[in-house]
């Protein structure tokens, strides 16, 4: 079954750049997206087709994809940026079938 | 506004049975695929299980193929998840989410607690 491959933890500063990868072998021919989770709340979207914003998200989130490597940076964290984050993304060649999200990627802002 | 409310969630014991549901509004339902998504403490998010728009296809992970039947009412805007035969390893929160391939809305879930 297709796996991504997540970092377990980033720590930053608050103010310095943050950058969470994603790992997968489709990735070079299927869109990322990204979710951050806070604890005892739902998952929130944070980026969609690897480089888009939803509206409501700050700017300094923002996505990148090369290979098969997707990146999610958030320049200028602050802490109330703490939260797991999560990439998705599907190996299959139709956009709804089987969907995996990443293990999670705990990030620390102090 | 969008809404996604679930309901059904508790407490069964290994082998048990649950259903869970989401009511759906604010949105024209029949319209997009739905999608449950569950999280544990322990693995983070799973994906579940999808169906299309009008019922007629639907994906499952592995682990849950053969016990979980996702289904819709569209005239009632409702999603289900029949779970059987669940396992320690089902606990979870359940989440239903509006699928456009990202899943841009979501409920609050649904806890489910499986006893061994």
């Amino acid at each position: 079954s297709y796996e991504l491959t997540q970092p377990p933890s980033v720590s930053v500063s608050p103010g310095q750049s943050a950058r969470i990868t994603c790992s997968g072998d489709a990735l070079p021919k299927r869109y990322a997206y990204w979710y951050h989770q806070k604890s005892g709340q739902a998952p929130v979207l944070v980026i969609y087709e690897d480089t888009k914003r939803p509206s409501g998200i700050p700017e300094r989130f923002s996505g990148s994809s090369s290979g098969t490597m997707a990146t999610l940076t958030i320049s200028g964290a602050q802490v109330e940026d703490e939260a797991d984050y999560y990439c998705y993304s599907t190996d299959s060649s139709d956009s709804h079938g089987l969907w995996v999200f990443g293990g999670g990627t705990k990030l620390t802002v102090l | 506004e969008v809404q996604l409310v679930e309901s059904g969630g508790g407490f069964v014991q290994s082998g048990g049975s649950l259903r869970l549901s989401c009511a759906a509004s604010g949105f024209t339902f029949s319209r997009y695929w739905m999608t449950w998504v569950r999280h544990t403490p322990g693995k983070g998010l799973e994906w579940v299980a999808n169906i299309k728009e009008d019922g007629s296809a639907r994906n499952y992970v592995d682990s849950v193929k053969g016990r979980f039947t996702i289904s819709r009412d569209n005239a009632k805007n409702s999603l289900y998840l029949h779970m059987n035969s669940l396992r320690a390893e089902d606990t979870a929160v359940y989440y239903c989410a509006r699928d456009r391939s990202d899943l841009d809305y979501w409920g609050q879930g649904t806890l489910v607690t499986v006893s061994s």
